[in-house]
């Protein structure tokens, strides 16, 4: 298995509280993204790295941020949480390329009350 | 931009039966598909991916799909169901274009004994 670890892997958080979630690798690999899962709605994609310090929008970009200052951590944080942001969140990884395929942490189920 | 669209939020199969699920792509430029498996509780693991070397491809499991390009298709088939095939499956598309993947919404496989 791909050597990706999601922390924490569940969390209850109040609503206008801060969250980070974190995503870390051993893989080395240049890609990184974060994806939300819902029902109905698949996967959509929050935010991706391409490098350090290099990072772009997803799909649904809106009460998100991330940061990456080294190659292995991708944090996602949720500056103020809302109700709509209970969701799973799964990070995935990819050497790079768009011809290599993904791999995927455990995920990490966030409920905002 | 680039996007897949999966016929079919749940399909049923017999076990022994034809597993056929749909997926159809959208992209402007040449692109790269690939099919994903998730089972309960877990993260998403590749089962078969399409890189532009053969039409046909195969997968893991017994899977194995064929891109169209005319029909804009990748459609996933199995030729005999098992009961521990019972999983969502998502169809998702990048290219060399952009560094993001897109996910379906995902198809939810019913095995019935």
């Amino acid at each position: 298995d791909a050597g990706i670890t999601q922390s924490p892997r569940h969390k209850v958080t109040e609503t206008g509280t801060p969250v980070t979630l974190r995503c870390h690798q051993t893989e080395n690999h240049r890609y990184m993204y974060w994806y939300r899962q819902d029902p109905g709605h698949g996967l959509r994609l929050i935010h991706y790295s391409y490098g350090v310090k290099d990072t772009d929008k997803g799909e649904v970009s809106d009460g998100y941020s991330v940061s990456r200052s080294k190659t292995e951590d991708f944090l996602l944080t949720l500056e103020s949480a809302t109700s709509s942001q209970t969701s799973v969140y799964f990070c995935a990884i990819s050497e790079g390329r768009t011809n290599t395929e993904a791999f995927f942490g455990q995920g990490t189920r966030l409920t905002v009350v | 931009a680039q996007s897949v669209t999966q016929l079919g939020s749940h399909v049923s199969v017999s076990e022994g039966a034809l597993v056929l699920l749909r997926c159809n792509y959208s992209s402007s430029v040449p692109p790269y598909l690939f099919w994903y498996v998730q089972y309960p509780n877990q993260g998403l693991q590749l089962l078969l991916k399409y890189t532009s070397a053969a039409t046909l491809v195969k997968g893991i499991n017994g899977f194995e799909a064929e891109f169209k390009k005319s029909e804009t298709s990748f459609h996933l088939t199995k030729p005999s169901a098992h009961m521990s095939d019972a999983a969502e499956y998502f169809c998702a598309v990048s290219t060399n274009r952009d560094d993001k993947i897109i996910f379906g919404k995902g198809t939810r496989l019913h095995i019935l004994p």
